[in-house]
Protein backbone atom coordinates (compact mmCIF):
# COMPACT_ATOMS: atom_id res chain seq x y z
CA UNK A 1 0.00 0.00 0.00
CA UNK A 2 1.39 3.22 -0.85
CA UNK A 3 -0.76 4.77 2.16
CA UNK A 4 -1.64 8.47 1.58
CA UNK A 5 -0.23 10.58 -1.13
CA UNK A 6 -0.13 13.85 -1.23
CA UNK A 7 0.97 16.61 -4.20
CA UNK A 8 2.95 18.20 -5.06
CA UNK A 9 6.10 18.29 -2.26
CA UNK A 10 6.41 22.21 -2.58
CA UNK A 11 4.51 24.96 -4.45
CA UNK A 12 5.05 28.80 -4.35
CA UNK A 13 2.37 30.94 -5.77
CA UNK A 14 1.30 34.49 -6.05
CA UNK A 15 -1.21 36.45 -4.35
CA UNK A 16 -5.00 35.52 -6.21
CA UNK A 17 -4.04 32.42 -7.98
CA UNK A 18 -5.56 29.28 -7.31
CA UNK A 19 -4.19 25.64 -7.19
CA UNK A 20 -5.49 22.41 -5.86
CA UNK A 21 -3.58 20.20 -3.43
CA UNK A 22 -4.12 16.50 -4.28
CA UNK A 23 -4.37 13.84 -1.85
CA UNK A 24 -5.19 10.03 -2.26
CA UNK A 25 -5.00 6.62 0.04
CA UNK A 26 -5.32 3.54 -1.11
CA UNK A 27 -6.20 1.97 2.18
CA UNK A 28 -10.32 2.15 1.64
CA UNK A 29 -10.76 4.32 4.90
CA UNK A 30 -13.77 6.43 4.90
CA UNK A 31 -12.36 9.70 7.04
CA UNK A 32 -10.12 12.11 5.73
CA UNK A 33 -8.76 15.20 6.94
CA UNK A 34 -6.81 18.37 5.88
CA UNK A 35 -4.69 19.87 8.33
CA UNK A 36 -2.47 22.98 8.36
CA UNK A 37 0.63 23.54 10.60
CA UNK A 38 2.04 27.16 11.56
CA UNK A 39 5.61 27.22 13.77
CA UNK A 40 3.66 27.74 17.22
CA UNK A 41 1.06 26.47 16.44
CA UNK A 42 -0.89 22.90 16.85
CA UNK A 43 -2.16 21.51 13.85
CA UNK A 44 -5.48 22.73 12.62
CA UNK A 45 -8.60 21.30 10.87
CA UNK A 46 -9.35 22.45 7.53
CA UNK A 47 -11.84 20.58 6.12
CA UNK A 48 -13.01 16.64 6.64
CA UNK A 49 -14.89 14.61 4.91
CA UNK A 50 -16.33 11.11 6.40
CA UNK A 51 -17.30 9.34 3.12
CA UNK A 52 -17.67 10.00 -0.27
CA UNK A 53 -19.82 13.09 -1.40
CA UNK A 54 -19.96 14.28 2.23
CA UNK A 55 -17.99 17.23 4.39
CA UNK A 56 -17.75 19.77 6.36
CA UNK A 57 -15.52 22.23 7.59
CA UNK A 58 -13.23 22.19 10.74
CA UNK A 59 -11.30 25.21 12.53
CA UNK A 60 -9.83 27.43 9.49
CA UNK A 61 -11.96 26.41 6.08
CA UNK A 62 -12.29 30.25 5.01
CA UNK A 63 -10.11 30.19 1.43
CA UNK A 64 -10.50 26.67 0.74
CA UNK A 65 -12.87 24.37 -0.86
CA UNK A 66 -13.38 20.70 -0.91
CA UNK A 67 -14.93 18.32 -2.82
CA UNK A 68 -15.19 13.73 -1.83
CA UNK A 69 -16.39 12.31 -5.62
CA UNK A 70 -14.42 9.10 -4.57
CA UNK A 71 -13.18 7.20 -1.41
CA UNK A 72 -9.83 7.63 -2.67
CA UNK A 73 -8.86 11.34 -3.59
CA UNK A 74 -9.55 14.60 -1.30
CA UNK A 75 -8.57 17.35 -2.95
CA UNK A 76 -8.36 20.91 -1.23
CA UNK A 77 -8.26 23.73 -3.48
CA UNK A 78 -7.05 27.63 -2.56
CA UNK A 79 -9.40 29.64 -4.66
CA UNK A 80 -7.47 33.12 -4.52
CA UNK A 81 -4.23 32.35 -2.66
CA UNK A 82 -3.29 34.68 0.29
CA UNK A 83 0.18 35.61 1.70
CA UNK A 84 -1.99 34.06 5.34
CA UNK A 85 -2.14 31.04 3.24
CA UNK A 86 1.85 30.05 3.35
CA UNK A 87 1.69 26.99 5.07
CA UNK A 88 2.54 23.42 5.55
CA UNK A 89 -0.40 21.53 4.84
CA UNK A 90 -0.92 17.81 5.69
CA UNK A 91 -3.44 15.47 4.81
CA UNK A 92 -4.78 12.58 6.96
CA UNK A 93 -6.79 9.85 6.54
CA UNK A 94 -8.34 7.67 9.31
CA UNK A 95 -10.47 4.29 10.62
CA UNK A 96 -12.55 3.82 13.75
CA UNK A 97 -10.80 1.47 16.00
CA UNK A 98 -12.19 1.32 19.60
CA UNK A 99 -12.95 5.47 20.55
CA UNK A 100 -10.86 6.44 18.64
CA UNK A 101 -9.77 6.83 14.84
CA UNK A 102 -6.20 5.80 13.74
CA UNK A 103 -4.86 7.96 11.75
CA UNK A 104 -2.66 8.62 9.20
CA UNK A 105 -0.60 11.37 7.31
CA UNK A 106 0.53 12.06 4.32
CA UNK A 107 4.00 13.62 3.56
CA UNK A 108 2.93 17.30 3.72
CA UNK A 109 3.08 20.13 1.02
CA UNK A 110 4.99 23.10 2.03
CA UNK A 111 2.68 25.85 0.16
CA UNK A 112 4.63 29.59 -0.25
CA UNK A 113 2.37 32.47 -1.25
CA UNK A 114 4.68 35.91 -2.17
CA UNK B 1 -12.49 26.32 24.94
CA UNK B 2 -10.93 22.92 24.38
CA UNK B 3 -7.33 22.74 24.66
CA UNK B 4 -4.38 20.42 24.45
CA UNK B 5 -1.12 21.64 26.72
CA UNK B 6 2.55 20.39 26.71
CA UNK B 7 5.27 20.58 28.11
CA UNK B 8 8.03 20.80 28.17
CA UNK B 9 8.25 22.52 24.69
CA UNK B 10 11.64 21.54 24.07
CA UNK B 11 13.86 18.94 25.28
CA UNK B 12 17.51 17.97 24.98
CA UNK B 13 19.00 14.50 26.53
CA UNK B 14 22.04 12.73 26.73
CA UNK B 15 21.93 9.26 24.54
CA UNK B 16 20.65 6.61 27.11
CA UNK B 17 18.63 8.57 28.98
CA UNK B 18 15.33 7.96 30.24
CA UNK B 19 12.64 11.13 28.48
CA UNK B 20 8.97 12.09 29.70
CA UNK B 21 6.74 14.24 27.57
CA UNK B 22 3.46 15.57 28.75
CA UNK B 23 0.10 16.40 27.89
CA UNK B 24 -2.78 17.92 29.85
CA UNK B 25 -6.06 18.75 28.14
CA UNK B 26 -9.38 20.47 29.55
CA UNK B 27 -12.50 18.38 29.07
CA UNK B 28 -13.19 14.36 28.65
CA UNK B 29 -11.87 12.95 25.72
CA UNK B 30 -13.02 9.65 23.63
CA UNK B 31 -8.94 8.89 22.40
CA UNK B 32 -5.63 10.41 22.89
CA UNK B 33 -3.03 10.22 20.12
CA UNK B 34 1.09 10.45 20.13
CA UNK B 35 2.52 11.46 17.04
CA UNK B 36 5.98 12.34 15.95
CA UNK B 37 7.50 14.38 13.41
CA UNK B 38 10.72 14.17 12.03
CA UNK B 39 12.63 17.46 10.90
CA UNK B 40 11.27 18.18 7.50
CA UNK B 41 9.33 14.92 7.24
CA UNK B 42 5.78 13.53 7.73
CA UNK B 43 4.09 12.70 10.75
CA UNK B 44 3.80 8.85 12.02
CA UNK B 45 1.40 7.89 14.94
CA UNK B 46 2.60 6.00 17.64
CA UNK B 47 -0.15 5.56 19.81
CA UNK B 48 -3.78 5.82 20.22
CA UNK B 49 -4.98 5.47 23.68
CA UNK B 50 -8.39 5.70 25.52
CA UNK B 51 -7.24 4.69 29.34
CA UNK B 52 -4.55 2.48 30.71
CA UNK B 53 -0.56 2.24 28.84
CA UNK B 54 0.95 1.20 25.96
CA UNK B 55 4.12 0.00 24.93
CA UNK B 56 6.03 -0.30 21.54
CA UNK B 57 9.43 -1.17 21.70
CA UNK B 58 11.23 1.47 23.74
CA UNK B 59 8.41 3.89 23.88
CA UNK B 60 5.76 3.78 26.49
CA UNK B 61 2.23 5.94 26.78
CA UNK B 62 0.29 6.09 29.68
CA UNK B 63 -3.24 8.30 30.26
CA UNK B 64 -4.85 9.18 33.51
CA UNK B 65 -8.87 9.99 32.29
CA UNK B 66 -9.29 11.26 36.19
CA UNK B 67 -6.70 13.59 35.94
CA UNK B 68 -6.92 14.33 32.06
CA UNK B 69 -3.12 13.62 31.38
CA UNK B 70 -0.77 11.93 29.32
CA UNK B 71 2.55 10.99 29.77
CA UNK B 72 5.04 9.89 26.52
CA UNK B 73 8.19 8.31 27.48
CA UNK B 74 11.21 6.90 25.86
CA UNK B 75 13.37 4.59 27.62
CA UNK B 76 17.35 4.64 26.61
CA UNK B 77 17.20 7.50 23.90
CA UNK B 78 19.32 7.86 20.94
CA UNK B 79 19.79 10.37 18.75
CA UNK B 80 17.03 8.62 15.76
CA UNK B 81 14.29 9.64 18.75
CA UNK B 82 15.17 13.39 18.02
CA UNK B 83 12.05 14.41 16.14
CA UNK B 84 8.93 16.44 17.74
CA UNK B 85 6.09 15.03 19.39
CA UNK B 86 2.51 15.92 19.62
CA UNK B 87 -0.07 14.90 21.32
CA UNK B 88 -3.94 15.31 19.95
CA UNK B 89 -7.00 14.79 21.68
CA UNK B 90 -10.43 14.23 20.63
CA UNK B 91 -12.87 15.54 22.73
CA UNK B 92 -16.20 14.08 23.34
CA UNK B 93 -18.41 14.64 21.15
CA UNK B 94 -16.36 16.11 18.59
CA UNK B 95 -16.36 14.61 15.19
CA UNK B 96 -13.90 12.32 14.25
CA UNK B 97 -12.24 15.18 12.33
CA UNK B 98 -12.08 17.11 15.41
CA UNK B 99 -7.72 16.08 16.44
CA UNK B 100 -7.04 19.57 18.30
CA UNK B 101 -3.63 19.24 18.42
CA UNK B 102 -0.63 20.11 21.02
CA UNK B 103 1.88 22.81 20.27
CA UNK B 104 4.23 19.68 20.02
CA UNK B 105 7.58 19.05 21.80
CA UNK B 106 10.85 19.07 20.25
CA UNK B 107 12.77 16.35 21.08
CA UNK B 108 16.91 16.15 20.52
CA UNK B 109 19.29 13.87 21.92
CA UNK B 110 23.09 14.17 21.57
CA UNK B 111 25.53 11.04 21.03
Amino acid sequence: NAGVTQTPKFQVLKTGQSMTLQCAQDMNHEYMSWYRQDPGMGLRLIHYSVGAGITDQGEVPNGYNVSRSTTEDFPLRLLSAAPSQTSVYFCASSYQRGRGYEQYFGPGTRLTVT
Amino acid sequence: KNEVEQSPQNLTAQEGEFITINCSYSVGISALHWLQQHPGGGIVSLFMLSSGKKKHGRLIATINIQEKHSSLHITASHPRDSAVYICAVRFNGGSQGNLIFGKGTKLSVKP
